[in-house]
């Protein structure tokens, strides 16, 4: 069973601050994702890494993946209250055929106050 | 653009009953899957299809059936409910790949009494 572990469970921090989120395996994954959901509704693609060493940048929020595809992180520099939710990691895993899992890890609770 | 659609959206059942939550797409993906979200636990996958007429267990089946009936639907089956399956259900599909975009429903809120 691929397990997908994420630190801190909860994060509560001032606005303007920096933060990092960590997503780390025992096992290597094809290509992990970042997902945001807000309360009430389903998840929310961030972004899809899949080379390991890979850095991509989405506005204050950068995403890299670690050079064994085991591990990711997500930094966000200066947060805004704007970015308050649970933030999730997920890997795909291939199964028999084109059939992929996706699995979740447990998730990050960032609340920024103002 | 209705993306993923779940229904119902709040449920309350007595134990031992049955019910089946329903989840349609309409972005010809060819993945459908179901999840169950509990405080602290994240997402846990119930069940997923890969294709039409396929499904799979995932890391918690037990409790729960499913119909992948045509591309569009994928439904979950609770035939005997337990207090133990009070939570939030969420359907999502994807195209095949290992690195596509998953969509999410908006989740049916369950409680079992």
């Amino acid at each position: 069973t691929q397990l997908l572990e994420q630190s801190p469970q909860f994060l509560s921090i001032q606005e303007g601050e920096n933060l990092t989120v960590y997503c780390n395996s025992s096992s290597v994954f094809s290509s992990l994702q970042w997902y945001r959901q807000e309360p009430g509704e389903g998840p929310v693609l961030l972004v899809t890494v899949v080379t390991g060493g890979e850095v991509k940048k989405l506005k204050r929020l950068t995403f890299q993946f670690g050079d064994a595809r085991k591990d990711s992180s997500l930094h966000i520099t200066a947060a805004q209250p704007g970015d308050t939710g649970l933030y999730l990691c997920a890997g795909g895993v291939k199964g028999g055929g084109s059939n992929y899992k996706l699995t979740f890890g447990k998730g990050t609770l960032l609340t920024v106050n103002p | 653009n209705a993306g993923v659609t779940q229904t119902p959206k709040f449920q309350v059942l007595k134990t031992g009953q049955s019910m089946t939550l329903q989840c349609a797409q309409d972005m010809n993906h060819n993945s459908m899957y179901w999840y169950r979200q509990d405080p602290g636990m994240g997402l846990r996958l119930i069940y997923y299809s890969a294709s039409e007429g396929t499904t799979d267990k995932g890391e918690v089946p037990n409790g729960y059936n499913v119909s992948r009936l045509n591309k569009r639907e994928f439904s979950l089956r609770l035939e005997s409910a337990a207090p133990s399956q009070t939570s939030v259900y969420f359907c999502a599909s994807r195209e095949t790949g290992g690195w596509t975009e998953a969509f999410f429903g908006q989740g049916t809120r369950l409680t079992v009494v």
